[in-house]
């Protein structure tokens, strides 16, 4: 099973800042098989990012996704009110589907 | 548009079995490629994925819950139920079912149903 490390667990900023959340494999997966979601209270989580870096339909350009191999990293340029959730990165390319214990994005 | 609905109990006795049902539209569980899941969240917790069942029967289980889990689809009621043996109050949580398309990431969500198990 792929295992998936999410730092930090919870990270407090304001609207406007830079938030670089960060997802660690257990090992390589290819970047063709790496999703970010974020979630709000309440709420199913929502596709933001699939295949590392793809914004789904609908995502705003101040989220991106980068990494490769073992490191992936999802990057919120300019901090909106609404952005304060929780993000959550997966796996989809190896059974059993994982996903990452989760980001809290406080204010 | 595509939409999934989760539906079944909001309560169940534990050893109980539960039976979740997932209601979609939008998109048709006959097209190759597609696959409809089931997930799950404990309170204030990460998200799991149970099974998943694709456009030709075939299915995927979690290994650590494979033996408490079946899935099947009637593609005629555009429907996808799961069910689950032997409840435990560990099993307390949030359930969705979600669309996946060719190894694609979860799509599209449901918008969940609450699972409480106690007695």
């Amino acid at each position: 099973e792929i295992v998936l490390t999410q730092s930090p667990g919870t990270v407090s900023l304001s609207p406007g800042d830079r938030a670089t959340l960060s997802c660690r494999a257990s090992q390589s997966i290819s970047s063709t098989y790496l999703a970010w979601y974020q979630q709000k209270p309440g709420q199913a989580p929502r596709l933001l990012i699939y295949g590392t870096s793809h914004r789904a339909t609908g995502i705003p350009d101040r989220f991106s996704g980068t990494g490769s191999g073992t490191e992936f990293t999802l990057t919120i340029s300019r901090l909106e009110p609404e952005d304060f959730a929780a993000y959550f990165c997966q796996q989809y390319g190896t059974l059993p589907l994982t996903f990452g214990g989760g980001t809290k994005v406080d204010i | 548009q595509v939409t999934l609905e989760e539906s079944g109990p909001t309560l169940v006795k534990p050893t109980q079995t539960l039976t979740l049902t997932c209601a979609f539209s939008g998109f048709s569980l006959n097209t190759r490629g597609v696959g409809v899941g089931w997930l799950r969240q404990p309170p204030g917790k990460a998200l799991d994925w149970l099974a998943l069942i694709y456009w030709d029967d075939n299915k995927n289980y979690s290994p650590s819950l494979k033996r408490r889990l079946t899935i099947t689809k009637d593609t005629s009621k555009r429907q996808v139920v799961l069910t689950m043996t032997n409840m435990d109050p560990v099993d307390t949580g949030t359930y969705y079912c979600a669309y996946r398309a060719v190894d694609g990431p979860w799509r599209y969500w449901g918008p969940g149903t609450m699972v409480i198990v106690s007695s």
